[in-house]
């Protein structure tokens, strides 16, 4: 069954390091999102790509994280510096189709900032 | 500004009990609306997907419904059991094509 891969599934860094995650959507899937998870929290999202272009990044902290998805197929979000409110998970999800697609999750990145 | 309510926060109930999780949202402009399961530390698992023309989806011991019209969705889950133990988060995609998150319900099924 096809799956979102993500890794790392886990990392501990200490503040002001700079961390990636990376993520490797269903096949064919043009949409990605990366999403973050605060402990106890609902997903909020951070960026969305349609191929390689940003649809939305309104909602992500441009002074430290950056995201790219350079061919449209996988994507790196970076974090530099990380700081300790940067602890949570990070989710990266996929749909066939913008509109109606049903989306798809990874297991996430889990983050922790000492 | 879409926003995503689910009552209760945490529920507790013995094996075998039929329960239904509330999800409410403040904007009916929706695409569909999507129930998710996540376990501890774990992402999140599709579990019932359902289209804004539709009124109710059925996977096994689950069923969803929705009405637009209320601003309503709920998780009906039957015959419940240990393996259930979770958090159910629901979430609408808007007509900005972003999905939106309740803060989820932590539900414990217990022998």
């Amino acid at each position: 069954e096809a799956e979102v891969a993500q890794s790392p599934r886990y990392k501990i860094t200490e503040k002001s390091q700079a961390v990636a995650f990376w993520c490797d959507p269903i096949s064919g899937h043009a949409t990605l999102y990366w999403y973050r998870q605060i402990l106890g929290q609902g997903p909020e999202l951070l960026v969305q790509f349609q191929d390689e272009s940003v649809v939305d990044d309104s909602q992500l902290p441009k002074d430290r994280f950056s995201a790219e998805r350079l061919k449209g197929v996988d994507s790196t979000l970076k974090i530099q510096p990380a700081e300790l409110g940067d602890s949570a998970m990070y989710l990266c999800a996929s749909t066939l189709s913008r509109g109606s697609g049903e989306l798809f999750f990874g297991e996430g990145s889990r983050l922790t900032v000492l | 500004k879409q926003e995503v309510t689910q009552i209760p926060a945490a529920l507790s109930v013995p094996e075998g009990e039929n329960l239904v999780l509330n999800c409410s949202f403040t904007d009916s402009a929706i695409y569909n609306l999507q129930w998710f399961r996540q376990d501890p530390g774990k992402g999140l698992t599709s579990l019932l997907l359902i289209q804004s023309s539709q009124r109710e989806q059925t996977s096994g011991r689950l069923n969803a419904s929705l009405d637009k019209s209320s601003g309503r969705s709920t998780l009906y889950i039957a015959a419940s059991q240990p393996g259930d133990s979770a958090t159910y988060l629901c979430a609408v995609k808007a007509n900005t094509d972003k999905l939106i998150f309740g803060t989820g319900t932590r539900l414990q099924v217990f022998p």
